[in-house]
């Protein structure tokens, strides 16, 4: 069936350095992926997006790159800041206009240390 | 500044209560969602509204439903509340063509 999912629970990095975080998606005809970031205490915060016509966008310090082949979705932070810590979600796009629902995974925690 | 506001962010009821959660938006979405996060589970969709008194079923809508009177107002109810339904429930928007969704501040239910 339909998941989306992440590959490891927890990210601990280097305040300054790069951080990555993977995401799988099951669901070949997902036309468009988010991610999505949720600090302590308050809902998810969209990030950046991506359709699935493209391979890579960026936006301030963050990049999302997405391979079709083998369905994976990554989303680059750089250099990492205390205020980047939080929980990250990717989610895919599921069904067209008014039907359109978005399936999230199960989050990755990103901890930056000082 | 878009706004998704939930009328609680804490709530605790006992088995058996009907529980009533609220959200508006301020930004004249169509769309609207209701979800519930539990911890290693990620956001899990219950309901969702493209449209005034219309809704339709998510992944988990078993023992809620739902109600949309207004464009801006969706609103989450727990028939018969039980402690299963303990959770974080957050509440989200959208415009019709676009799949970004905007969230609320969320709702920690507790039933005991």
């Amino acid at each position: 069936g339909e998941s989306v999912g992440l590959h490891l629970p927890t990210l601990s990095v280097q305040e300054g350095d790069n951080s990555i975080i993977n995401c799988a998606y099951s669901n070949s005809a997902s036309d468009y992926f988010i991610w999505y970031k949720q600090e302590s205490g308050k809902g998810p915060q969209f990030i950046i997006d991506i359709r699935s016509n493209m391979d890579k966008r960026q936006g301030q310090r963050v990049t999302v790159l997405l391979n079709k082949t083998v369905k994976h979705l990554s989303l680059q932070i750089a250099a990492t800041q205390p205020g980047d810590s939080a929980v990250y979600f990717c989610a895919e796009n599921r069904g067209r206009g008014a039907n359109s629902k978005l399936t999230f995974g199960k989050g990755i925690t990103l901890s930056v240390r000082p | 500044d878009v706004k998704v506001t939930q009328s609680s962010r804490y709530l605790v009821k006992r088995t058996g209560e009907k529980v009533f959660l609220e959200c508006v938006q301020d930004m004249d979405h169509e769309n609207m969602f209701w979800y519930r996060q539990d911890p290693g589970l990620g956001l899990r969709l219950i309901y969702f509204s493209y449209d005034v008194k219309m809704k339709e079923k998510g992944d988990i809508p078993e023992g809620y439903s739902v109600s949309r009177e207004k464009k801006e107002r969706f609103s989450l109810i727990l028939e018969s509340a039980s402690t299963n339904q303990t959770s974080m429930y957050l509440c989200a928007s959208s415009l019709v063509y676009t799949n970004e969704q905007f969230f609320g501040p969320g709702t920690r239910l507790t039933v005991l």
